[in-house]
């Protein structure tokens, strides 16, 4: 079966880099994604990776997929206050046509000022 | 373009009262899903549709009717509200063209309390 894995909590300072950890099981996945959710609103996609990239880079934002551990990180460069959210890992695999997406637990950022 | 909205914003039952749950997408998604969010447990997938007049069971569909008489609308029923489902709903809908990349664009939540 899926499950996706993320620790609950992480804290930075502002200006250091963060760096999310997410493991999943399905070796079938499609994609990879972290979202992004900020308080008191719904998910919206930070950013995307196909599962046969190792790496995906979008301005300060870094994804590393490591297909042998089933490991999928989210680097972000020069962590600002504005990046205080809950960000969550998915991965998506074909069930009988269907795109399955299964989310992972959330891991809250706060970014210190 | 008002993306995916829901309706209500906050909800307040007791026990063994029904409500249902809006969730309206303006931007012909084929695919639209509810889920509940609860602390820790991230996201949880009720019921799905992948087209107007079908839905599917997801991973915690005890307790919840769906309907998809619209292709721009999903309802999600609960018959008989219970403390357990005190949680935060959101809805979300996602196209089917890109291939197999399933960006889902999510609702802004309901927060619905069980007393």
């Amino acid at each position: 079966g899926e499950d996706v894995e993320q620790s609950l909590f992480l804290s930075v300072r502002e200006g250091d880099s963060s760096v999310i950890n997410c493991t999943y099981t399905d070796s079938s996945s499609t994609y990879l994604y972290w979202y992004k959710q900020e308080p008191g609103a719904g998910l919206q996609l930070l950013t995307y990776i196909f599962s046969n990239m190792d790496m995906k880079q979008d301005q300060r934002l870094t994804v590393l997929l490591n297909k042998k551990d089933k490991h999928l990180s989210l680097r972000i460069a020069d962590t600002q206050t504005g990046d205080s959210a809950i960000y969550f890992c998915a991965e998506s695999m074909d069930s009988g046509g269907y795109q399955k997406v299964t989310f992972g637990t959330g891991t809250k950022l706060q970014v210190i000022p | 373009n008002a993306g995916v909205t829901q309706t209500p914003k906050f909800r307040v039952l007791k026990t063994g009262q029904s409500m249902t749950l809006l969730c309206a997408q303006d931007m012909n998604h084929e695919y639209m899903y509810w889920y509940r969010q609860d602390p820790g447990m991230g996201l949880r997938l009720i019921h799905y549709s992948v087209g107007e007049g079908t839905t599917a069971k997801g991973e915690v569909p005890d307790g919840y009717n769906v309907s998809r008489l619209k292709k721009q609308n999903f309802l999600l029923g609960l018959e008989s509200a219970a403390p357990s489902q005190t949680s935060v709903y959101f809805c979300a809908s996602s196209s089917t063209s890109g291939g197999a990349l399933r960006e889902q664009y999510f609702g802004p939540g309901t927060r619905l309390t069980v007393t």
